[in-house]
């Protein structure tokens, strides 16, 4: 299997443009995760999803912040308008069922806003 | 909500040393404790895990004890190698159905050859 796969690695956009994260989960896992993690804050959940739907969203920032996931095998994270401190490295997590299991992470999208 | 706390946050060990990494948490109803690894420019990955009906967990050189009373655990490292300089998450979670996950803020392990 070929893991979480996120898109862009790196994306680096000026202050008020948007900006779309990317995430294709494990084929098979049913739970899908966003996180953001930053020196100053650590690691953060953004939002969390089960079946497509939106479960926990508590820790999306603002609205500027939206997610979606519109299938089982895939999900976006979308800033608009960006800010200078939406700065960080974004990743994405997914696992199977909804009892607590292995989280899977992807490599990240370091995201840096001028 | 739960809170975890991590120390040190940062640790310099030589090769074969071993090394201590300790959390605390606030929630007496969290229950499930993993710890992860993180490599640099790489996402973190689960190392192991540990439930509050275990008071000890070893797999090789690492290990986890868990002390529900005081509400800490720590992760123990031994003979350590090189590759094992990354920088460590422990984590506090309650199980079943939903739970959300708390980080603690993460430990930069150095193994110094």
């Amino acid at each position: 299997d070929a893991g979480v796969i996120q898109s862009p690695r790196h994306e680096v956009t000026e202050m008020g443009q948007e900006v779309t994260l990317r995430c294709k989960p494990i084929s098979g896992h049913n739970s899908l995760f966003w996180y953001r993690q930053t020196m100053m804050r650590g690691l953060e959940l953004l939002i969390y999803f089960n079946n497509n739907v939106p479960i926990d969203d508590s820790g999306m920032p603002e609205d500027r912040f939206s997610a979606k996931m519109p299938n089982a095998s895939f999900s976006t994270l979308k800033i608009q308008p960006s800010e200078p401190r939406d700065s960080a490295v974004y990743f994405c997590a997914s696992r199977t069922g909804t009892s607590v299991y292995e989280q899977y992470f992807g490599p990240g999208t370091r995201l840096t806003v001028t | 909500g739960e809170n975890v706390e991590q120390h040190p946050s940062t640790l310099s060990v030589q090769e074969g040393d071993s090394a201590v990494i300790k959390c605390t948490y606030s929630d007496s109803a969290s229950n499930y404790f993993p710890w992860y690894k993180q490599e640099l420019g790489k996402g973190p990955q689960l190392i192991i895990d540990i439930r509050s009906n275990v008071g000890e967990k070893k797999d090789q050189r690492i290990a986890v004890t868990l002390n529900k009373t005081a509400k800490h655990f720590s992760l123990h490292i031994t003979e350590t190698q090189p590759e094992d300089s990354a920088v460590y998450f422990c984590a506090a979670s309650g199980s079943g159905g939903y739970q959300k996950v708390t980080f603690g803020t993460g430990t930069k392990l150095q193994v110094i050859p």
